[in-house]
């Protein structure tokens, strides 16, 4: 059955510095998504990605912040200064983008845990 | 802005016991309504989702919820659990107008004892 991968799965970083997380959503899906959950608190949308543009995103997307689709396969999520409150589990998803709204089912890769020291 | 709760924050039961997680949602309009299961070490999946039509879904592996419009409520159920069932489970919430992100509640752990 085709998955949602992400790499890397762990990924530290000093405070300050650039990351980028990768995805490679499955196949044939149009819509992609990130999700991220602080330790002990909710799973929380993102963004979501659409024909190469970001079709929603949440009041956390801020500047610092980016999504890309450099190429055929991977979705990528670029932090430009990373803060200490950034650290979390980042969580990529992907649907196919049937149907109307959000009746389409996403499916998410296993996640990259974000350290920021 | 939508809201979803889970009240059971940790549930532990014995093998056999039936099982009940709630789920209770704040949004007026219509939802689509989704509950996900993340077993240890592994990625969030989908056990079931409602969009329409019977209220009773039923999902995988002998899951299943309920929609009670009245109530904002779409709880899980399973008549008897395994302990393979031991997992982190997660209500979440999308409203029917063109939105696809999802609103998750804050999870329940389910710890099944042999």
């Amino acid at each position: 059955e085709p998955e949602v991968t992400q790499t890397p799965s762990h990924q530290v970083t000093q405070m300050g510095q650039e990351v980028i997380l990768r995805c490679v959503p499955i196949s044939n899906h149009l819509y992609f998504y990130w999700y991220r959950q602080i330790l002990g608190q909710k799973v929380e949308f993102l963004v979501s990605f659409y024909n190469n543009e970001i079709s929603e995103k949440s009041e956390i997307f801020d500047d610092q912040f980016s999504v890309e689709r450099p190429d055929g396969s991977n979705f990528t999520l670029k932090i430009r200064s990373t803060k200490l409150e950034d650290s979390a589990m980042y969580f990529c998803a992907s649907s196919e983008g049937v149907g109307e709204g959000g009746t389409d089912t996403q499916y998410f890769g296993p996640g990259t845990r974000l350290t920021v020291l | 802005a939508q809201s979803v709760s889970q009240h059971n924050h940790h549930v532990i039961l014995s093998e056999a016991a039936s099982l009940e997680l709630g789920c209770n949602y704040s949004y007026g309009g219509t939802v689509n309504l989704f509950w996900y299961v993340q077993y240890p070490g592994q990625h969030l999946q989908l056990l079931l989702k409602y969009f329409s039509g019977d209220p009773l879904v039923k999902g995988i592996k002998g899951f299943e919820a309920e929609f009670i419009k009245s109530k904002f409520s779409f709880n899980l159920r399973k008549p008897s659990v395994q302990w393979s069932d031991t997992a982190e489970y997660f209500c979440a919430v999308n409203a029917l107008t063109g939105r696809r992100a999802l609103t998750f509640g804050s999870g329940t752990r389910l710890q099944v004892q042999p």
